[in-house]
């Protein structure tokens, strides 16, 4: 079945950086994008970005960008995102999620689906 | 950038009953050329990631219970649980992806009355 996979909780200073991995199965990896969205306790999801497996083109929201970096290893059916400059605001769950779609433009986006099983990521001093 | 927004935050009601959750966009999220919402909704229950239950605001995903509906157009749209069942108690978003940065709605909690 389809699944993703991601790594396990991480605990960061503030100023640090953060790569949690995703590791994709059950599915062509290059041939859909990977979204990477985050929850902060009692907050809405937020999405920080996307990147299409297939030719490694992302997208960032811009809240993020000059912060976060996503890239992914298709001879490991894996994507990572990498979040820099961490603050305790950081503190969140990330996912990642398949974007079920499956369409390859530059800014085509698609629902979410399935979602990796989430990374806690702590920033704390 | 394009605000979607939930009402209520909360709802509890008896089990069997309708449960109607809504979902405002502050743009439209209709794609003139194909004429389709770009509208998801998801369920999260505690420790749990997101579930998909419906896309282009209507369809239901695979596997899903068709007492799960989505209806709506433009920048209006509804989540219809029409009996409500002990084991859909959860959150639930709704998620534009018409446009970047995608964007959630803030969540509504389903709780048995």
């Amino acid at each position: 079945q389809v699944q993703l996979v991601q790594s396990g909780a991480e605990v960061e200073k503030p100023g640090a950086s953060v790569k949690v991995s995703c590791q994709a199965s059950g599915y062509t990896f290059t041939s859909y994008a990977v979204h990477w969205l985050r929850q902060a306790p009692g907050q809405r999801l937020e999405w920080m970005g996307w990147i299409n497996a297939g030719n490694g083109n992302t997208k960032y929201s811009q809240k993020f960008q000059g912060r976060v970096t996503i890239t992914r290893d298709t001879s490991a059916s894996t994507a990572y995102m990498e979040l820099s400059s961490l603050r305790s605001e950081d503190t969140a769950v990330y996912y990642c999620a398949r974007d079920a779609r499956g369409c390859s433009g530059a800014n085509c986006f698609g629902w979410s689906d399935p979602w990796g099983q989430g990374t806690p990521v702590t920033v704390s001093s | 950038d394009i605000v979607v927004t939930q009402s209520p935050d909360s709802l509890a009601v008896s089990l069997g009953e309708r449960a109607t959750i809504n979902c405002k966009s502050s743009q439209s999220v209709l794609y003139s050329s194909n004429n389709k919402n770009y509208l998801a909704w998801y369920q999260q229950k505690p420790g749990q990631p997101p579930k998909l239950l419906i896309y282009w605001a209507s369809t239901r995903e695979s596997g899903v219970p068709d007492r799960f509906s989505g209806s709506g157009s433009g920048t209006d749209f509804t989540l219809t649980i029409s009996s409500l069942q002990a084991e859909d108690v959860a959150l639930y978003y709704c998620q534009q992806y018409y446009s970047s940065p995608l964007a959630f709605g803030g969540g509504t909690k389903v709780e048995i009355k």
